[in-house]
């Protein structure tokens, strides 16, 4: 069974144009959160949301809105994408009770606008 | 956060060990060090995870000298699959928002 899945795994639109990806747990997490990974694979954080509620929310512009319609889900629409856009946007969830900072990816969606 | 800096890139062969070195000078007294791999094309995955001293789990071990300013990933007996980008951590146990660096990449050849 996947862990944290999204879809699409692939996503390739021009510029302009308003997409979403889904993401989803199954593990019972409470919180859940957004990536984006450039093509120097650096690694950066967008958002965090805790049983539905926003808790993290980085240097984002607005264009990119997260939507959490429960804790089991946390999708992301972006509006009116750009060039630099294009990146490999991960999901991932981990528990509550953390001692460990241990959160858990999704496979990732690359994303790639024209 | 804890700033951390790792070798870009490390070669390997097959059966060897490979050790890899992360430091961070300024860690604080309630920062945990913190490893993940990241596989072409896939999300990263927690490896492991210390305080002080060593641990050791089925993957990796993880050395950490008692002032604690540097770590030492190790992998015992490196296979081709162990080919993956590394990445070492600073934070606080609980932290929500982990720091990723730039990583270092793992190649291990035939």
């Amino acid at each position: 069974d996947t862990a944290v899945s999204q879809t699409p795994k692939y996503l390739v639109t021009q510029m302009g144009n308003d997409k979403s990806i889904k993401c989803e747990q199954n593990l019972g997490h409470d919180t859940m959160y957004w990536y984006k990974q450039d093509s120097k694979k650096f690694l950066k954080i967008m958002f965090s949301y805790n049983n539905k509620e926003l808790i993290i929310n980085e240097t984002v512009p607005n264009r990119f809105s997260p939507k959490s319609p429960d804790k089991a889900h946390l999708n992301l629409h972006i509006n009116s994408l750009e060039l630099g856009d294009s990146a490999v946007y991960f999901c991932a969830s981990s528990p509550r009770d953390k001692t460990y900072n241990e959160q858990f990816f999704g496979p990732g969606t690359r994303l790639t606008v024209l | 956060l804890a700033k951390t800096t790792q070798p870009i890139s490390m070669d390997s062969y097959e059966g060897q060990e490979v050790n890899i070195t992360c430091s961070h000078n300024n860690i604080a007294t309630n920062d945990y060090i913190t490893w993940y791999q990241q596989f072409p094309s896939q999300g990263p995955r927690f490896i492991i995870q210390g305080y002080k001293t060593k641990v050791t789990n089925e993957v990796a071990s993880l050395f950490i000298p008692a002032d604690r300013k540097s770590s030492t990933l190790s992998l015992p007996r490196v296979s081709l699959s162990d080919t993956a980008v590394y990445y070492c951590l600073v934070g606080p146990p609980n932290d929500y928002k982990l720091s990723f660096g730039a990583g270092t990449t793992v190649t291990v050849r035939a």
